[in-house]
């Protein structure tokens, strides 16, 4: 069973934009979210996370929004780049000590931004 | 950059044989999870090592096994190798321990024929 779904397996976005990448999840044990990117030929590289007692974390350009009584988050990408482009992750782990140390990710989202 | 490398890059193996993959963290990080990443799927859990033991695994059989060195190296074994066990193998490590963020490595790619 897929505990945390990226039900977009893409998304196209004009240079300059607002992206948003959204993220479902079903464990409600989950407690700590994180979005990762990933380049072709590399390995996913750590964006921004949050934890859930917060509801909003910004870096930069990058703000993630957690709605945890629908069990969504989101990943707003503003201005957008061409140099975004690429697969995004959403992870989560959970509060428990047989799941705090592990990551579940969705299935990622292809993010083009054209220039 | 994180650090985190992996070697080899691509392998190709068949179906019964038996694969080491290696990965390099960088120094001070004490903990280097695995996770193997199938084609259009997110990465899978497979186990993670903290200080050299065993910290925790996935839903992943016992032919999947690792090992942690004190030089911060670690290892991923595969035994008897199917063709499902084609994937992408990434490692990540943790700065402050098991629960920390984890940064990944590159991965290598494993096919199995």
């Amino acid at each position: 069973d897929q505990q945390v779904k990226q039900n977009s397996p893409s998304l196209s976005v004009q240079e300059g934009r607002i992206s948003i990448l959204n993220c479902d999840y079903t464990n409600s044990m989950f407690d700590y979210f994180l979005w990762y990117k990933k380049y072709p030929a590399e390995g996913p590289t750590f964006l921004i996370s949050i934890s859930s007692i917060k509801d909003k974390n910004e870096d930069g350009r990058f703000t993630v929004f957690l709605n945890k009584s629908a069990k969504h988050l989101s990943l707003h990408i503003v201005p957008s780049q061409p140099g975004d482009s690429a697969v995004y992750f959403c992870a989560a782990k959970g509060d428990s000590r047989g799941s705090n140390y592990k990551l579940t990710f969705g299935k990622g989202t292809l993010l083009t931004v054209n220039p | 950059e994180t650090g985190v490398t992996q070697s080899p890059t691509h392998l190709i193996k068949t179906r019964g044989q038996q694969v080491t993959l290696r990965c390099s963290s960088q120094s001070g990080h004490n903990t280097v999870s695995w996770y193997q990443q199938a084609l259009g799927q997110g990465p899978q859990f497979i186990f993670q090592y903290y200080r050299e033991e065993e910290n925790g695994r996935g839903n992943f059989p016992p032919r999947f096994s690792g090992l942690q060195f004190p030089n911060y190296s670690s290892e991923l074994n595969v035994n008897a190798l199917e063709l499902d066990d084609s994937a992408l193998y990434l490692c990540a490590s943790s700065p402050g321990g098991p629960t920390d963020t984890q940064y990944f490595g590159p991965g290598t790619r494993l096919t199995v024929l």
